[in-house]
């Protein structure tokens, strides 16, 4: 199966900052990838999906890039609600899998 | 609204059987691929299973192979995860998650609040 590696693990930042969260997958996924953010307590939430394009209501900060194996989850101005888990998803292959995860922390 | 809503989980012994439930409303759930997400307590999201609009295609985890059975009834909006000889590891928040497209691979759009299943003795 496909492994999909994030880093950093966590990340400290601060309100207004700027946010590079990284996705490595372990074959290539075209650009088959998606990311998610979830919050304490609550169901994940699809950001980004094939790579680039941002889903229903997501606000313009949220931007991604990469193909085949190496993809980036830019956040451009940190609000106080982006503070979250991030994953990353692959649907290149089967079974679909998802990454470690990224925590965006104040 | 769009919305997904699990129902059916709680606490069972290992070895013992749990039907989940998850119902779609605010759009024609029959375009729509289905799927199921795990996640254990602290830890993060784990793929469980995938079944397309008319049910010609389904793919498990292969953890889950042999345990869990997917189906549907488009005619009652309604998602089912059957999970048989359940194991202390698979206890988790289960989330039903709409695909993305009419395809059976997608990213997920929208995912249902999760209901926790506890295997314990």
């Amino acid at each position: 199966e496909i492994v999909l590696t994030q880093s950093p693990a966590t990340l400290s930042l601060s309100p207004g900052e700027s946010a590079t969260l990284s996705c490595r997958a372990s074959q290539n996924v075209n650009r088959y990838l998606a990311w998610y953010q979830q919050k304490p307590g609550q169901a994940p939430r699809l950001v980004i999906y094939d790579a680039s394009n941002r889903a229903t209501g997501i606000p313009a900060r949220f931007s991604g890039s990469g193909s085949g194996t190496d993809f980036t989850l830019t956040i451009s101005s940190l609000e106080p609600e982006d503070f979250a888990v991030y994953y990353c998803k692959q649907r290149g292959e089967w079974p679909a899998t998802f990454g470690g995860g990224t925590k965006v922390e104040i | 609204e769009v919305q997904l809503v699990e129902s059916g989980g709680g606490l069972v012994k290992p070895g013992g059987s749990l039907r989940l439930s998850c119902i779609g409303s605010g759009f024609t759930f029959s375009s729509y691929s289905m799927n199921w997400v795990r996640q254990a307590p602290g830890k993060g999201l784990e793929w469980v299973s995938s079944i397309s609009r008319g049910s010609d295609y389904i793919y498990y985890a292969d953890s889950m192979k042999g345990r869990f059975t997917i189906s549907r009834d488009n005619a009652k909006n309604s998602l089912y995860l059957q999970l048989n000889s359940l194991r202390a590891d698979d206890t988790a928040v289960y989330y039903c998650a709409r695909g993305l497209n009419d395809i059976v691979h997608d990213a997920f759009d929208i995912w249902g609040q999760g209901t926790m299943v506890t295997v314990s003795s």
